[in-house]
């Protein structure tokens, strides 16, 4: 069975700092992996994905996303945090045309 | 591109009345589309796999007679609420996989729909 945990449910960060949104995910089998961001009251976008090759993703907005596959993590950072990025950070694993979440982390950048 | 529109955006329905939501790829076809349901401050629930002209496949714990989806065409899958309760209240949040192309791989998210029964 797949799994994704993301240990850290807030983090508090000021702005124009550095953040790093942790996920670790468990799995038998080789799986792709998803950042998605979440503001109030929308769906879900794509931030980055790792399908294969190198394993530094970076996607929309600034973030980027390593892959370590022995550590089975897929740890979301920013160098420099906006205002704007407050919202909510979904990772996700997807094998056999399935999604499986995380819980989230409610990201809060404070001026 | 890989743009999913939900409709409505938000609804406000009454007790044991039935209320349809709509998913559109608008810009690339879907064989597959995903219906979720998000409680606040929780992840997505997936809730049933909707396949274009087939039934759909329900999680575990989801009743099929009363989220009944339609996956018509490779663009639009509906999901029903029947017989709506003030428990069925929530944000449901569809997506849609493209059925070619370099972006088989991953689900693209509607906007979601916020649904209230009174």
């Amino acid at each position: 069975a797949q799994s994704v945990t993301q240990l850290d449910s807030q983090v508090p960060v000021f702005e124009e700092a550095p953040v790093e949104l942790r996920c670790n995910y468990s799995s038998s089998v080789s799986v792709y992996l998803f950042w998605y961001v979440q503001y109030p009251n929308q769906g879900l976008q794509l931030l980055l994905k790792y399908l294969s090759g190198s394993t530094l993703v970076k996607g929309i907005n600034g973030f980027e996303a390593e892959f370590n596959k022995s550590q089975t993590s897929f740890h979301l950072r920013k160098p420099s945090v906006h205002i704007s990025d407050t919202a909510e950070y979904f990772c996700a694993v997807s094998w056999s045309n399935q999604f499986y979440f995380g819980t989230g982390t409610s990201l809060t950048v404070i001026p | 591109g890989a743009v999913v529109s939900q409709h409505p955006s938000w609804v406000i329905c009454k007790s044991g009345t039935s209320v349809k939501i709509e998913c559109r790829s608008l810009d690339f076809q879907a064989t597959t589309m995903f219906w979720y349901r998000q409680f606040p401050k929780q992840s997505l629930m997936l809730m049933a796999t909707s396949n274009e002209g087939s039934k759909a496949t329900y999680e575990q714990g989801v009743e099929k007679d009363k989220f009944l989806i339609n996956h018509a065409s490779l663009t639009l899958s509906t999901l029903t609420v029947t017989s709506a309760h003030p428990e069925d209240s929530s944000f449901y949040i569809c997506s849609a996989r493209p059925s070619s192309g370099s972006r088989t791989d991953t689900q693209y998210f509607g906007p979601g729909t916020r649904l209230t029964v009174l």
